[in-house]
């Protein structure tokens, strides 16, 4: 069992570019969740889905979207690209009854 | 809105001190409890969580967590740290009043020396 899977690793982006981070559960839980960290902020979530079908703002929705079309995937798209968006970007899921299960993670650098 | 104070930013030990990191909650319903660790490099894993019964929760690589209700608190222990212990811990709460996104502390850094 992978757990949650996040696609790419790492990446190096222009600004201005569109990107879309990949995440992939195979837990089968209903709720998902996109945070970024950043030094000395924690974890701020920028956007959450409680189901497949329905997602939510979080903190720092700006500049980021999601979707959810199924159960097991949640990506993140940056529609534009900018340096303040450079970060790492975390993936989770909870069960219900709200454990959350990160994803390894993905480091974007937008140049 | 809900929040959680996690009081030390960055806290220095030697290996074999005490520790304990302390973590406030602003809410007060019904909430579910959680220590997150992160070592560097990694990504965060679960350490603790308390839902109900015995405040005093015991997690994995000798750490625990008490959860007093009358304070909102929720600290997290270890009566002697390791140079292993060196990492990021996160406290989080998530509220039961509808679909919540878990809560999160802003971190403590803790550094342990040989």
């Amino acid at each position: 069992i992978a757990g949650i899977t996040q696609a790419p690793t790492s990446q190096i982006l222009a600004a201005g570019r569109r990107m879309t981070l990949r995440c992939t559960q195979d837990m089968r839980h209903n709720a998902m969740y996109w945070y970024r960290q950043d030094l000395g902020l924690g974890l701020r979530l920028i956007h959450y889905s409680n189901t497949a079908g329905t997602t939510g703002k979080g903190e720092v929705p700006d500049g980021y979207s999601v979707s959810r079309a199924n159960t097991d995937d949640f990506p993140l798209t940056l529609a534009s690209a900018v340096p303040s968006q450079t970060s790492v970007y975390f993936c989770a899921s909870s069960d219900s009854q709200g454990t959350q299960y990160f994803g390894p993670g993905t480091r974007l650098l937008v140049l | 809105a809900q929040s959680v104070s996690q009081h030390n930013h960055h806290v220095i030990l030697s290996e074999a001190a005490s520790l304990e990191l302390g973590c406030n909650y602003s809410y007060g319903g019904t909430v579910n409890l959680f220590w997150y660790v992160q070592y560097p490099g990694q990504h965060l894993q679960l350490l603790l969580k308390y839902f109900s019964g015995d405040p005093l929760v015991k997690g994995i690589k000798g750490f625990e967590a008490e959860f007093i209700k009358s304070k909102f608190s929720f600290n997290l222990r270890k009566p002697s740290v390791q140079w292993s212990d060196t990492a990021e811990y996160f406290c989080a709460v998530i509220v039961f009043s509808g679909n919540t996104p878990l809560v999160f502390g802003k971190g403590t850094r803790l550094s342990v020396i040989a």
